[in-house]
């Protein structure tokens, strides 16, 4: 089974732009997590999907939003980036259902620089 | 956002030592999992516990879910070159629909 795969893995763009960042989960998963990790911060969750809705939404500022669409693939979108959204961007995709098993697998991450 | 209290921060060991690690939060979480992450990389699960008291092994790693449903620790025995990297511990409190809290990582560095 393939795992998690984000893309790009690296990106540079200036203060002001916006990115969208792309995650496709494990086949079969639902639910998609993303995550940012800064050194500072450490891993902080910015929000999950799961069967194209969003299901739960960490405190982050409404320039950070996302999406999922019917295969389950996810788009997260960043505007008017600043200088602090330099960061690692994680996603994790799970079943997301409510068995008290399921665990989130994570891909290898966007590497967001902004100038 | 919400962070667990994960110690040590830093380890630096021997090859062929022990190495112990652990967790804790103010808050009851009803899963706790091990990730690991090596430089330029998404975390890797190591271990995934889910009842309390829980103790589960994977090779040479060894993690238990405490009783209390406050507190995690892992163990890896004679350790490797190969377990260089961040440890992170994380919580959850209902598996498969809240989110992942983390804890700030362990560094581990391994002498040859």
């Amino acid at each position: 089974k393939a795992g998690v795969t984000q893309t790009p893995r690296y990106l540079i763009k200036t203060r002001g732009q916006q990115v969208t960042l792309s995650c496709s989960p494990i086949s079969g998963h639902r639910s998609v997590s993303w995550y940012q990790q800064t050194p500072g911060q450490g891993l902080q969750f910015l929000f999950e999907y799961f069967s194209e809705t969003q299901r739960n939404k960490g405190n982050f500022p409404g320039r950070f939003s996302g999406r999922q669409f019917s295969n389950s693939r996810s788009e997260m979108n960043v505007s008017t980036l600043e200088l602090g959204d330099s960061a690692l961007y994680l996603c994790a995709s799970s079943t997301g259902g409510l068995a008290g098993t399921d665990t989130q697998y994570f891909g290898p991450g966007t590497r967001l620089t902004v100038l | 956002g919400q962070q667990l209290n994960q110690s040590p921060q830093s380890m630096f060991i021997q090859e062929g030592e022990d190495v112990s690690m652990n967790c804790t939060s103010s808050s009851i979480f009803n899963t706790w999992l091990w990730y690991k992450q090596d430089p330029g990389e998404g975390p890797v699960l190591l271990i995934a516990l889910y009842k309390a008291g829980e103790l589960t092994s994977n090779g040479r790693l060894t993690a238990q879910f405490g009783i209390t449903r406050k507190d995690s620790f892992l163990n890896i025995s004679a350790s490797i070159p190969s377990d260089v990297g961040i440890y992170f511990c994380a919580g959850q409190r209902w598996s498969g629909n809240t989110p992942l809290v983390f804890g700030k990582g362990t560094r581990l560095s391994v002498i040859a």
